[in-house]
């Protein structure tokens, strides 16, 4: 098993600019979810997702949108890159059956800097 | 709303002493807490994962407790080595998933 994948793993973005961030999973986990990490910081929720079609929002999601399409794959859509949003990305994705969860499993991170 | 702080925010120590890392929280209607280690540039792995109707877990030189009537969680390890210089974070999960992290406690083990 791949476990948990993300790319790209680098990224320069001017400001303004879209792009998305990839990741999928193998280990057919029913919860995803996207955090960013900013320097000499924890980690923040951004988005999550407890199954295919259905998303919702964490503790940063300005900026920020998702979907879930498939059970493996939650890409990150950044809209208008800002400074802000700088950062690394990570992705992780757990088993779950509401409202208990078990280990989360991440990604190696996208480091994304704008310029 | 959930605060997770972790002190020291950096410890060093010499190899082969036994040490302890402090997770603490406002919040004690936890479904779990779970210790993760965070290489330099590299993503989480995560270390133990305690139930909110457990005490305690164990993995080899780790053993993790956790008394939610006080808000606290620590994370022993036993006879440090070197190869345990990392960051290890404490994430607690008060809403079904959605984990909220401390700052981390970046360790330095000295041969």
């Amino acid at each position: 098993n791949a476990g948990v994948t993300q790319t790209p793993k680098f990224r320069i973005l001017k400001i303004g600019q879209s792009m998305t961030l990839q990741c999928a999973q193998d280990m057919n986990h029913n919860y995803m979810y996207w955090y960013r990490q900013d320097p000499g910081m924890g980690l923040k929720l951004i988005y999550y997702s407890v199954g295919a079609g259905i998303t919702d929002k964490g503790e940063v999601p300005n900026g920020y949108n998702v979907s879930r399409s498939t059970t493996e794959d939650f890409p990150l859509r950044l809209e208008l890159a800002a400074p802000s949003q700088t950062s690394v990305y990570f992705c992780a994705s757990s088993y779950a059956v509401r409202p208990f969860s078990y280990e989360q499993y991440f990604g190696p991170g996208t480091r994304l800097t704008v310029t | 709303k959930q605060e997770v702080t972790q002190i020291p925010a950096a410890l060093s120590v010499p190899e082969g002493e036994n040490l302890v890392l402090n997770c603490s929280f406002t919040d004690s209607a936890i479904y779990n807490l779970q210790w993760f280690r965070q290489d330099p540039g590299k993503g989480l792995t995560s270390l133990l994962l305690i139930q909110s109707s457990q005490r305690e877990q164990t993995s080899g030189r780790l053993n993790a407790s956790l008394d939610k009537s006080s808000g606290r969680s620590t994370l022993y390890i036993a006879a440090s080595q070197p190869g345990d210089s990392a960051t290890y974070l404490c994430a607690v999960d008060n809403q079904g998933g959605k984990l909220i992290f401390g700052q981390g406690t970046e360790l330095s083990v000295k041969p």
